[in-house]
């Protein structure tokens, strides 16, 4: 079965504080992507990846194929950044996504 | 960037009565779009991929007859929910990718978040 799994489920930091959060999936992929939901529900694309590091901003974004995990950093978190992440995992050439259960950050002032 | 448009964003609707949720690609081609259903502290959820000039293929335990989908353009598909029921509120969102490129991200509408009264 292709799973994904997130963790924490809920996270609460204090601003300034750095953020990390972990998706691991079961068996291989060919591209996995972080996503942000805000509390209306749209849902922004914030990374796409198939190897390697991103960095866009103050997120960055990892990955390890061999370890099928992948971890999105958060640098000097805002109040604004609270949202809920979202790893979700494409497999073969497939366009579905399959998606973790998200994690909600809270970051306060 | 590429912009994906969900309309409406919010609606309510009398139980039995039948809702129509719209979801465009505004600068880009999409063969395929897919509709998703999240309820209330769970994950999102695919229903069904919508595909440009066929028929959608649905997953498992989504009733084709109560949620119609059509995808009549490349760039704009169309979820019905049939005779609504209280059980079929939720939010339900849209996805497409761009016809060029398999690797490239996922694009969003903004959502629809419908109560069946």
């Amino acid at each position: 079965k292709n799973e994904v799994e997130q963790s924490p489920q809920n996270l609460t930091a204090q601003e300034g504080e750095f953020i990390t959060i972990n998706c691991s999936y079961s068996v291989g992929i060919s591209a996995l992507h972080w996503l942000q939901q805000h509390p209306g529900g749209g849902i922004v694309s914030l990374f796409m990846l198939s190897s390697g590091k991103k960095k866009h901003g103050r997120l960055i974004a990892t990955i390890n194929i061999q370890e099928k995990h992948s971890s999105l950093h958060i640098t000097a978190s805002h109040p604004r950044d609270s949202a809920v992440y979202i790893c979700a995992v494409r497999w073969g050439g497939s366009e579905k996504l399959v998606f973790g259960k998200g994690t909600k950050l809270t970051v306060n002032p | 960037g590429a912009v994906v448009s969900q309309h409406p964003s919010w609606v309510i609707c009398k139980s039995g009565t039948s809702v129509k949720i719209e979801c465009r690609s505004l600068d880009f081609q999409a063969t395929t779009m897919f509709w998703y259903r999240q309820f209330p502290k769970q994950s999102l959820m695919l229903m069904a991929t919508s595909n440009e000039g066929s028929k959608a293929t649905y997953e498992q335990g989504v009733e084709k007859d109560k949620f119609l989908i059509n995808h009549a353009s490349l760039t704009l598909s169309t979820l019905t929910v049939t005779s609504a029921h209280p059980e079929d509120s939720s939010f339900y969102i849209c996805s497409a990718f761009p016809i060029q490129g398999r690797n490239t991200e996922a694009f969003f509408g903004q959502g629809t978040r419908l109560t069946v009264v």
